[in-house]
Order: structure tokens, then sequence, then C-alpha cells
């Protein structure tokens, strides 16, 4: 099964940072990765999806980039309201994975 | 808007059985593929299953197969979960989500229903 790896773990940005987490999939999964915002105690939301494609009603701040085993999630200007852990999802075929999450937190 | 309301989360015991269930409303239910995927407390989401429009096709997570069955109805709008011998790594919030069409990422999510499995 392909595993999702994301780094970092954690991070502390300040207000109005560049802020940027990787995904990296253990085989090739073409541009099939979207990634979900998950903030404390709530749902997680759909920020992303094909990798690039920004889902409708996300601030545009957020940006996906990458294609193969390596992508990218960018806040270009971190906002308070953007803490939250972050999910990268791979969906090409079953069995669909998860990575285990980056939670970000305002310095 | 779409809609998407689990039930049928509790506490059971060990190797018990239970069954989830999801109301959808506000989207063509038999358009799209539909999923459960769940979160132990303070841990990360983890996929559990995923269901065809048709309902004949279904695939599952290792870490549940043979236990867990997904089924839906298409004339009711309603996605099932049944659950057999329980173990307690399954306790979690068991969310029920919407794909997109036949892409299987997660683009609605419901409120979630939350299942303790313990003795």
């Amino acid at each position: 099964d392909i595993q999702m790896t994301q780094s970092p773990s954690s991070l502390s940005a300040s207000v109005g940072d560049r802020v940027t987490i990787t995904c990296r999939a253990s085989q090739g999964i073409n541009n099939y990765l979207a990634w979900y915002q998950q903030k404390p105690g709530n749902v997680p939301t759909l920020l992303i999806y094909a990798a690039s494609r920004l889902q409708s009603g996300v601030p545009s701040r957020f940006s996906g980039s990458g294609s193969g085993t390596e992508f990218t999630l960018t806040i270009s200007s971190l906002q308070p309201e953007d803490i939250a852990t972050y999910y990268c999802q791979k969906y090409n075929s079953a069995p669909i994975t998860f990575g285990q999450g980056t939670r970000l937190e305002i310095k | 808007q779409v809609q998407l309301v689990e039930s049928g989360g509790g506490v059971v015991q060990p190797g018990r059985s239970l069954r989830l269930s999801c109301a959808a409303s506000g989207f063509d239910f038999s358009s799209h593929v539909m999923h459960w995927v769940r979160q132990a407390p303070g841990k990360g989401l983890e996929w559990v299953a995923v269901i065809s429009t048709d309902g004949k096709y279904e695939y599952y997570a290792d870490s549940v197969k043979g236990r867990f069955n997904i089924s839906r109805d298409n004339s009711k709008n309603t996605l099932s979960l049944q659950v057999k011998t329980l173990r307690t790594e399954d306790s979690a919030v068991y969310y029920c989500a919407k794909g997109r069409f036949n892409w299987n990422f997660f683009e609605n999510w419901g409120q979630g229903t939350l299942l303790t499995v313990s003795s």
C-alpha cells in the first residue's frame, strides 16, 4: 500500500508568514492528492484537490502544488484563523490513505 | 445545501455489533461515491470504506476488512456501516463523507457519530 508522509508534524509560525507543508507518497500517485484543514473541535474541510485545484470558498492564500510523489500546501500569509491540523490524502486507488497530519500553531 | 447526518454510535462491548447510519440530503445521492472515515480521540484521520454510486463495488481498509460492511440505499438517500466483532481500537468518531461524483476525495463531511468500544 502507498504510504503518505507529511512534514513537519508540527509547525509554529507568525501571522503574515509564508507556511509550507510537504506530503510525500511512497509511490507515484500522479496528481490524485487532496488537502484538508481540521480546526480544533471541528470537522475536516476540503481545501485542495487534484494537487493544485482550490475548493470553492477557500481563501486564495492557500495553494497546492506537486505531482508524482512530492506535494506541498502553501499558505502565503498566515492568518490567526488558519490554526488547525492539515492532512494530505491520496485518492488514486484504494486503499485511500491520509498523511499523519501537521499541527500548525501561531507563534 | 448538502447535509450528512450520522447516527447509531454509542458505547458497545468488545465483540459486539452495531450499525451506523448516515442520512443525506441536498444533493443527488445516487451520483456520488460515499465513504466512511474515522478519527480516534486525539488521533489522525483514517479512511474506513467506500461504496460506488450503484452499490456494486466496495473497498475497505485492511484494519476493518471482514468485520465491517458498507451499504447504501439510493431510494432513501442513506448510507450505512455494519460494524461487527468490535475491538477497543475501533473506538472513534465515524464520519460519513461524500465524494465528488466518482472521485474519492471528500468534499462534504457529516458531524460524525462517536463509537466507544469498552467493557
